[in-house]
């Protein structure tokens, strides 16, 4: 079983809907959730992180943790064709300095 | 002004050759990585300094090796190109201790032909 699991899409949907993209680990030492997107041909770019269990709120973005069932979301609203790109969701341990990432959902948002 | 920036953006050479890539960021972060991606986009990390310490060797070809002059730079050189080495090598930063705050910098696409 892989450290991190993300289903890698492709997920379309039209602009002004709710997406979802989630992510299960297998690691219980992991603490740090993160959320990067890369947009084609550009590197990842934080977009929100999360302590242990619990929801996060950053404008449109709404990171959900739930460490009981090892899954974490990302909800993005009124999704825009900006938000095209790929997510990545990323892991880590209390005292470890190294991120596991998933494969990657590539997200495209019509207009 | 860029916060971490690598050089090149695109190198493409020929097995066996030897190669490096440059990188420099302007945070002030104590901690700088070097993450591979592949052709599948998964990233994978490979070396991380803290204040010119190695401090994360993950299981790489020796014919890899970073050298970080000082905590605002960390360069990878790669001895013996192979055709496997072709992905995009991201650099990235840190402040110390707070690995989920990773700044990446722009990517070098490599290419062995």
């Amino acid at each position: 079983q892989k450290e991190v699991e993300q289903d890698p899409g492709p997920l379309s949907v039209p602009e002004g809907a709710i997406v979802s993209l989630n992510c299960t680990y297998s690691n219980s030492a992991f603490q740090y959730f993160m959320w990067y997107r890369q947009y084609s041909r550009k590197g990842p770019e934080l977009l929100m992180y999360t302590y242990s269990s619990g929801n996060k709120e950053d404008g449109r973005f709404t990171a959900q943790v739930d460490k009981s069932s090892k899954y974490i979301s990302l909800f993005i609203r009124d999704s825009q064709p900006s938000d095209s790109a790929t997510y990545l969701c990323a892991m880590r341990g209390e005292s470890n300095y190294k991120l596991t990432f998933g494969k990657g959902t590539l997200l495209t948002v019509n207009p | 002004d860029t916060a971490v920036s690598q050089t090149p953006k695109y190198l493409v050479t020929q097995m066996g050759n030897d190669k490096s890539i440059k990188c420099e960021q302007n945070l002030g972060h104590d901690t700088m990585y070097w993450y591979k991606q592949d052709s599948k986009k998964f990233l994978k990390i490979m070396f991380s300094y803290n204040n010119k310490e190695l401090i994360i060797n993950e299981t790489v070809p020796n014919r890899f090796s970073p050298k970080s002059p000082d905590k605002a730079h960390l360069n990878l050189h790669i001895n013996s190109l192979e055709l496997g080495d072709s992905a995009v090598y991201f650099c990235a930063s840190s402040p110390r201790d707070r690995a989920e705050k990773l700044f990446f910098g722009s990517g070098t696409q490599l290419s062995v032909l």
